[in-house]
């Protein structure tokens, strides 16, 4: 059974940096690509990276470019977020969601993990 | 980058009644369109991707269609267990994966 157990959130202040970790199981992990998407209070669902396989291709949506970074350790089966300049606007609760192969579809998902940005 | 346009942003249905929720792409994106629910608490679950293929388990009265800009998501009998939100997310060529503003279906 495929697992995604997020972890790493909390309360920072405005400006303040946070690492989410994604453990994963029930799969191959280093085989597939993966996502954070995040969902704040009273929204909808918002796509924040991505990240290939081996880690060698990366995007991030525009609200979080050259702020937030996407990596994964395939030998621990993890996935990471570490965000820097934290703002108001990045509390949410964050998900990690594994892809389908070839697709653009998320099938896995964890819980996810609150972070508030607040002083 | 491509918008996706979703609507009703909410509903309120019998059970029993058949609910269609649509999708509109700010350009063609192909089939590359799917559909999630979301209920609070909880993590998303991909009921159909590709605009039209249900994912394993996922009851049947769940249907997708359409291609290019326009698509539909259709509960054909609304159960009390489909009270959630729902969310189209597009994936054509690269990233960003942009979902649509969602639909949250209550019962009436």
């Amino acid at each position: 059974e495929v697992q995604l157990v997020e972890s790493g959130g909390g309360l920072v202040q405005p400006g303040g940096s946070l690492r989410l970790s994604c453990a994963a199981s029930g799969f191959t992990f280093s085989s597939y690509e993966m996502n954070w998407v995040r969902q704040a209070p009273g929204k909808g669902l918002e796509w924040v990276s991505h990240i290939r396989s081996s880690g060698s291709t990366i995007y991030y949506a525009d609200s979080v470019k050259g702020r937030f970074t996407i990596s994964r350790d395939n030998a621990k089966n993890s996935l990471y977020l570490q965000m820097n300049s934290l703002r108001a606007e990045d509390t949410a609760v964050y998900y990690c969601a594994k892809q389908q192969f070839v697709r653009g579809s998320f099938d896995s998902w964890g819980q996810g993990t609150l972070v508030t940005v607040s002083s | 980058d491509i918008q996706m346009t979703q609507s009703p942003s909410s509903l309120s249905s019998s059970i029993g009644d058949r609910v269609t929720i649509t999708c509109q792409a700010s350009q063609d994106i192909n089939n590359y369109l799917n559909w999630y629910q979301h209920k609070p608490g909880k993590a998303p679950k991909l009921l159909i991707y590709d605009a039209s293929n249900l994912e394993t388990g996922v009851p049947s009265r769940f249907s997708g269609s359409g291609s290019g800009t326009d698509f539909t998501f259709t509960i054909s009998s609304l159960q009390p267990e489909d009270i959630a939100t729902y969310y189209c997310q597009q994936y054509d060529n690269l990233p960003p994966f942009t979902f649509g503003g969602g639909t949250k279906v209550e019962i009436k």
